[in-house]
């Protein structure tokens, strides 16, 4: 499958410890964005990489939110000190990047936190 | 700050009954409106971009429309394998900006 691809699926943990997802992106893509959905809502921008520069962060992403893409390659995403709120689906998309195609995203299957 | 809205928020239909979902939205500076598709517990899968007013585009039972102030996707016939959400989004501003703000989604479900 040439799909992207996000571990863990689940991730259950109390609040106050810090978790980790990873992405690894479509082999040929160099953007990779992070969002948030939680439910009801449609998916909420955290950040994006073109290759490995992180070019954009959404307001949403606190300082207990770290991301980071290492060679340009796969991409980590850490959150700190977990908290209820944090509890949702954090999806990963990758894309070409080529102007006027860059909102063609192709999205991960996501990882489902919940924080107890 | 950019805005979408879907309505509406949830649509039963019999299979065979055609209908349309609607976006409307508020940007500044259009780039592009997408529509998305996302069955539960999996990630949106990309349907359509348009970049203009007047634009179309379609596939299989799926038609997309936009023009200055929103976006309709048309579906007909719709079959039960056509259940999902469908998630409209926009990207704006200029430069390097790639960011996509999406509407809440609309839950369609088609009766068999």
């Amino acid at each position: 499958d040439t799909g992207v691809s996000q571990n863990p699926r689940h991730k259950i943990t109390k609040r106050g410890q810090n978790v980790t997802f990873r992405c690894d992106p479509i082999s040929e893509h160099n953007r990779l964005y992070w969002y948030r959905q939680t439910l009801g809502q449609g998916p909420e921008f955290l950040t994006y990489f073109q290759n490995e520069a992180q070019l954009e962060k959404s307001r949403l992403l606190s300082d207990r939110f770290s991301a980071e893409r290492p060679k340009g390659s796969f991409s980590t995403l850490e959150i700190q000190r977990t908290e209820q709120g944090d509890s949702a689906m954090y999806l990963c998309a990758s894309s070409l990047g080529a102007p006027p195609n860059t909102g063609e995203l192709f999205f991960g299957e996501g990882s489902r936190l919940t924080v107890l | 700050e950019d805005q979408v809205t879907q309505s509406p928020e949830a649509l039963r239909l019999q299979e065979g009954e055609s209908s349309s979902l609607n976006c409307s939205y508020t940007v500044s500076g259009l780039r592009g409106l997408f529509w998305y598709r996302q069955d539960p517990g999996k990630g949106p899968e990309f349907l359509f971009t348009l970049y203009s007013a007047g634009e179309e585009k379609e596939k299989e039972r799926l038609k997309a429309t936009l023009t200055k102030k929103e976006s309709f996707l048309h579906i007909t016939a719709p079959k039960p394998e056509d259940s999902a959400t469908y998630l409209c989004a926009v990207q704006a501003g200029t430069g390097a900006n790639s960011k996509l703000t999406f509407g809440k989604g609309i839950t369609l479900s088609v009766r068999p």
